[in-house]
């Protein structure tokens, strides 16, 4: 079975910018996760969906949105780009065992 | 406070031998998860073990365990028989509460980068 995919790998954008992150789950889990993890530090949570709806977000601004389709993949926007959004951007999945497995991440660069 | 504290920044291990990495963590929920990940410099992060608060025995996983000690809050995890490819970053998380779809929202140590040494 294929693991979690996101795509782009990398990105890189200038201030300003709108940025759209992709992530597609493990076949079979609805759940989806999203985490920023800047440069030496652990990864931050960001939101979570489940069936296409809310469930959690994390201390970030509103520049930050998601959403679920009906697929179960997921889309991260991030509008007006500032330096320090420059992170690796990881979707998790998350299945009836409770465990979150992660995609390989997409590098976005803010410049 | 820290909701998951890991205390070594960095460590280096000859290989064969056994590792353990620390993780202490502190809530008030009698009911949470506690994971371990694995992460290369590839960046992606590899489930390693996972403990429930309510599990009776310790995880074990291959050549990983997790040494899980609910009145001190800490869930260590222990490597043995290190490996080359076991060099890279290791992160501990927590899940506070009952997983119900929808709470499943994990919060990560800072990590501690493991070097084995051949």
């Amino acid at each position: 079975d294929a693991g979690v995919t996101q795509s782009p790998t990398h990105l890189i954008k200038t201030r300003g910018q709108h940025v759209t992150l992709r992530c597609s789950p493990i076949s079979g889990h609805k759940s989806v996760s999203w985490y920023q993890q800047v440069l030496g530090q652990g990864p931050q949570f960001i939101f979570q969906y489940y069936e296409k709806e809310e469930r959690g977000r994390g201390n970030f601004p509103d520049r930050f949105s998601a959403r679920q389709f009906p697929n179960y993949s997921s889309e991260l926007n991030v509008n007006a780009l500032l330096l320090g959004d420059s992170a690796l951007y990881l979707c998790a999945s998350v299945g009836w065992t409770d465990t979150q497995y992660f995609g390989p991440g997409t590098r976005l660069t803010v410049l | 406070a820290q909701k998951i504290t890991q205390t070594q920044p960095g460590m280096f291990v000859q290989e064969k031998e056994a590792v353990t990495l620390d993780c202490t963590y502190d809530t008030s929920d009698p009911s949470y998860g506690l994971f371990w990940y694995k992460q290369p410099s590839s960046g992606e992060m590899i489930f390693l073990i996972y403990q429930g608060s309510y599990d009776q025995q310790n995880a074990t996983e291959g050549r990983y365990s997790l040494n899980f000690q609910k009145a001190r809050k800490s869930a260590n995890l222990v490597i043995s028989a290190s490996q080359l490819g076991d060099s890279a970053m290791y992160f501990c998380a927590m899940r506070e509460g009952r997983s119900n779809f929808g709470n499943e929202k994990l919060t990560f140590g800072t990590g501690t980068r493991l070097t084995i040494i051949p």
